[in-house]
């Protein structure tokens, strides 16, 4: 167990809908992570946090965004869904958002039909 | 586009120490070599870390030449349990912008 939650373990939606990834970082983690990791795509960095500000951008979607709260919680919001949005999302946690490991959830699986 | 390049797919059997490769062509002076290991619907963890020569710690070993172009994970006497996809990585000094996992090594171990 890393220590990162992330809800719902799995969600199953239609195209064109709306849909909120949650994510809870370790104790004590100040950046959160956000990865998407399909069959073909491989794993896919998306964007960074750190204590609620954006600090690194991956190939995130225009569709997609992100944000990290004041309690640190972060919450991956993907809209317009498209059936090749189906994928496993990560997000991981680590203390400084430097070059230090980052710890990974468990992940959310998101079919779209 | 991935940053490293490392072969797809291994085969080794129980017992047997494992290298895996990974090519850093176009590394930047601040970035950090770092391996991570997924298994299948888990999320990667972190194997081990270097800049620059050779790092140690319980489960590997990296193996880093002078001119850091390319890396090398070590896995010593290996067990079916070690199966799993390992990844090498470019880890930038200051922040997560170019931070790519790539394909990564299907590690597959026989009994």
């Amino acid at each position: 167990d890393s220590g990162v939650t992330q809800t719902p373990k799995h969600l199953i939606t239609a195209t064109g809908q709306r849909v909120t990834l949650r994510c809870s970082p370790r104790s004590g983690d100040l950046s959160v992570y956000w990865y998407q990791q399909s069959l073909d795509q491989g794993l896919q960095f998306l964007i960074q946090y750190y204590n609620g500000e954006e600090r690194a951008k991956g190939n995130i979607l225009e569709r997609f965004s992100a944000q990290q709260f004041p309690d640190l919680h972060s919450e991956l919001n993907l809209s317009s869904l498209e059936l090749g949005d189906s994928a496993l999302y990560f997000c991981a946690s680590s203390v400084s958002g430097g070059i230090e490991e980052q710890y990974f959830g468990p992940g959310t699986r998101l079919t779209v039909t | 586009l991935a940053k490293t390049t490392q072969p797809i797919s291994m085969d080794s059997y129980e017992g047997q120490e494992v290298n895996i490769t990974c090519s850093h062509n176009n590394i930047a002076t601040n970035d950090y070599i770092t391996w991570y290991q997924q298994f299948p619907s888990q999320g990667p963890r972190f194997i081990i870390q270097g800049y620059k020569t050779k790092v140690t710690n319980e489960v590997a070993s990296l193996f880093i030449p002078a001119d850091r172009k390319s890396s090398t994970l070590s896995l010593p006497r290996v067990s079916l349990s070690d199966t799993a996809v390992y990844y090498c990585l470019e880890v930038p000094g200051g922040g997560a912008d170019g931070l790519t996992f790539g394909k990564g090594t299907h590690l597959i171990i026989q009994p």
